[in-house]
């Protein structure tokens, strides 16, 4: 069945640190990757989405992710965080039998001023 | 140019009440989704909808029940509220084709007591 894997369920940092948030995902089929945010009360908003090409994509407010197919991973990057990038993040792959997104169960990131 | 609005935003109700929570969607898209998102377990597939009349039940459908007469309408009802139906609840929808990218609702948040 498909799957998708985020390690860290919550991660602490300092404003100015480096980010990666790792996820892997488990499908057979031509991959559709996704990262979505949720900031504090919001809804999910797509930070960045993988189809084809260039295996490193570059997102809106400065985020980046690198998909690697040997190893079915897909980590989300940002060099400096800031305080406003405290939110939930979760990775997504297409393959659900229903067209639907599969979903990891989140990392919620804390940046601390 | 609203997107997908979904009512009410918050609601709290007793367990054996029926329940609707609205989805209204204004591009058009033939699929609709309907997702729960509980601590830990990230999002998961209540019911998703190909096209106006086209239902049917993904991952944690059991105790609602969709309609799609409309293509932009998707409301989700609950039969009989239970207190494990404590959840926050999010609408998408995507275009037909291969890129799967889903464009989410702003959420509503019920609660069973």
């Amino acid at each position: 069945a498909q799957s998708v894997s985020q390690h860290n369920h919550h991660v602490i940092l300092s404003e100015a640190a480096s980010l990666e948030l790792g996820c892997n995902y488990s499908y057979g089929g031509t991959v559709n990757l996704f990262w979505y945010v949720q900031y504090p009360g919001q809804h999910l908003q797509l930070l960045l989405k993988y189809f084809s090409g260039d295996p490193l994509v570059k997102g809106i407010k400065g985020f980046e992710a690198e998909f690697i197919k040997s190893k079915f991973s897909f980590n989300l990057r940002k060099p400096s965080v800031q305080w406003s990038d405290t939110a939930e993040y979760f990775c997504a792959v297409n393959g659900g039998s229903q067209g639907n997104l599969i979903f990891g169960k989140g990392t919620k990131l804390s940046v601390k001023p | 140019d609203a997107g997908i609005t979904q009512s009410p935003r918050y609601k709290i109700t007793e367990t054996g009440r029926q329940v609707t929570l609205m989805c209204h969607q204004t591009w058009s898209h033939s699929y609709m989704f309907w997702y729960r998102q509980d601590l830990g377990h990230g999002l998961r597939l209540i019911y998703y909808s190909a096209a106006a009349d086209i239902t049917d039940k993904g991952e944690v459908s059991d105790g609602y029940v969709v309609s799609r007469s409309k293509t932009e309408n998707f409301p989700l009802t609950l039969e009989s509220a239970t207190r494990s139906q404590t959840s926050v609840y999010f609408c998408a929808s995507r275009t037909t084709g291969g890129l799967h990218e889903q464009f989410f609702g702003p959420g509503t948040r019920l609660t069973v007591l």
